[in-house]
């Protein structure tokens, strides 16, 4: 049961355009969520993340966006950057005090230069 | 600060043997750490929660017998994989929870290759 699910395994976007990455999810519990870049053969690196209270948070050229109703979020990259591509993966965590995180199935972002 | 360390990078056995694999936090104490298991191209598979002191939490469907983790001090995790065969080969991720900053911080990760 694939409870964080990204449904594009990948996108390919023009540099100096927008990247918008999507997450749905299950659980209601989930109550803070993190976006994460990877590259082959490296651990994550953390992007950004956002609390259930929110439904915006911006980092720079990163936004995720939380649209609890609907169990969705994104992130939107912009502009986008050749060095931007990568695997994103969306991860979430409930206030369980187990602090573990369930991972998304990823989406392989190419930025065209 | 906030880095994670493992030990090996990649690691090849043959079947049958056993393998560590260790996770340090270098510049903070983690009481929990985290053990990943990740399959090419999809996703990070969370295998069991590693407590400081105390027995980990194995996921559904994960083998503690076959995954034998142990958090012997604040900055030092160990899986060892049991018996190994080639098809636990894999990419192997932790991350350690930085308490006082709220958040998990990753490892390289290792490459195990059964033969």
């Amino acid at each position: 049961d694939q409870q964080v699910k990204q449904n594009s395994p990948s996108l390919s976007v023009q540099e100096g355009r927008i990247s918008i990455l999507n997450c749905d999810y299950t659980n209601s519990m989930f109550d803070y969520f993190l976006w994460y870049k990877k590259y082959p053969a490296e651990g994550p690196t953390f992007l950004i993340s956002i609390s259930s209270i929110k439904d915006k948070n911006e980092d720079g050229r990163f936004t995720v966006f939380l649209n609890k109703s609907a169990k969705h979020l994104s992130l939107h990259i912009v502009p986008s950057q050749p060095g931007d591509s990568a695997v994103y993966f969306c991860a979430a965590s409930e206030a369980s005090g187990t602090y573990k995180y369930i991972f998304g199935t990823g989406t392989r972002l190419k930025v065209l230069a | 600060g906030a880095v994670v360390s493992q030990h090996p990078s990649r690691v090849i056995c043959k079947s049958g043997t056993s393998v560590k694999i260790e996770c340090r936090s270098l510049d903070f104490q983690a009481t929990t750490m985290f053990w990943y298991r990740q399959f090419p191209k999809k996703s990070l598979m969370l295998m069991a929660t590693s407590n400081e002191g105390s027995k980990a939490t194995y996921e559904q469907g994960v083998e503690k017998d076959k995954f034998l983790i142990n958090h012997a001090s604040l900055t030092l995790s160990t899986l060892t994989v049991t018996s190994a065969h080639p098809e636990d080969s894999s990419f192997y991720i932790c991350s350690a929870r930085h308490a006082a900053r709220n958040e998990q911080f990753f490892g390289p990760g290792t490459r195990l290759t059964v033969l």
